[in-house]
């Protein structure tokens, strides 16, 4: 089955322990994007990648760190989370190669991270 | 930076009711997307419109891009309570990246 994972779907940590959000696809997709989800903000970029070894900031990388050594992964690193880290996180995957980058985006089920 | 400011943020009306839901900015992209997302799963792309004044229909929805490709549209037909959830517009600058900005959501209750 063609599908966007995350683990773990749920974490509670405490502040300065660093932790990874694991994700990967499994339909050979060149692009993939992590965001965040807050109440009354909607989904915010935190990341994207549109290829392997190429990374580029989205509208609020602060404190995040992203790696994409092989096409199917995509973990995002919090190397010292805080508490306004706290959210719900998304991972995301599409082709990436159709004119304008209009093709379909493949979310993953979310991360909710509760950081103490 | 690009703002997309969607509206309304909440609605909540009867089923058999029609709704448009806006997504507006200052800023022109490239292509508009529609998603819409159930409570505990990611969101689900619903439409992608890439030319002025497109105008797609989805069963009993009504997408549309303004002229200038700066704001968009979703209008509901007679509303039904599976049509319930939040709904997000997403739009992809004109310089092409990779960056996509979403608007804040519209939640849609459909009462029966």
């Amino acid at each position: 089955e063609a599908q966007v994972t995350q683990n773990p779907r749920y974490l509670i940590t405490v502040t300065g322990k660093k932790l990874t959000v694991t994700c990967s696809q499994n339909m050979n997709h060149e692009y993939m994007s992590w965001y965040r989800q807050d109440p009354g903000l909607g989904l915010r970029q935190i990341y994207y990648s549109m290829n392997v070894e190429v990374t580029d900031k989205g509208d609020v990388p602060e404190g995040y760190k992203v790696s994409r050594k092989e096409k199917r992964n995509f973990p995002l690193i919090l190397e010292s989370p805080s508490p306004n880290q706290t959210s719900l996180y998304f991972c995301a995957s599409s082709l990436g190669t159709s004119r304008g980058y209009t093709d379909t985006q493949y979310f993953g089920p979310g991360t909710r991270l509760t950081v103490l | 930076t690009q703002l997309l400011e969607q509206s309304p943020q909440f609605l909540s009306i009867q089923e058999g009711e029609n709704l448009t839901v806006y997504c507006n900015s200052s800023s022109v992209f490239s292509s508009l997307q529609w998603y819409r997302q159930e409570p505990g799963e990611g969101p689900v792309l619903l439409v992608t419109v890439v030319t002025g004044g497109e105008v797609k229909k989805l069963k009993r929805l009504t997408f549309q891009f303004g002229d200038a490709r700066k704001d968009s549209s979703l209008h509901i037909t007679a509303a039904q309570p599976g049509d319930t959830g939040l709904y997000l517009c997403a739009g992809r600058g004109s310089s092409n990246t990779g960056k996509l900005i979403f608007g804040q959501g519209t939640t849609l209750q459909v009462k029966p």
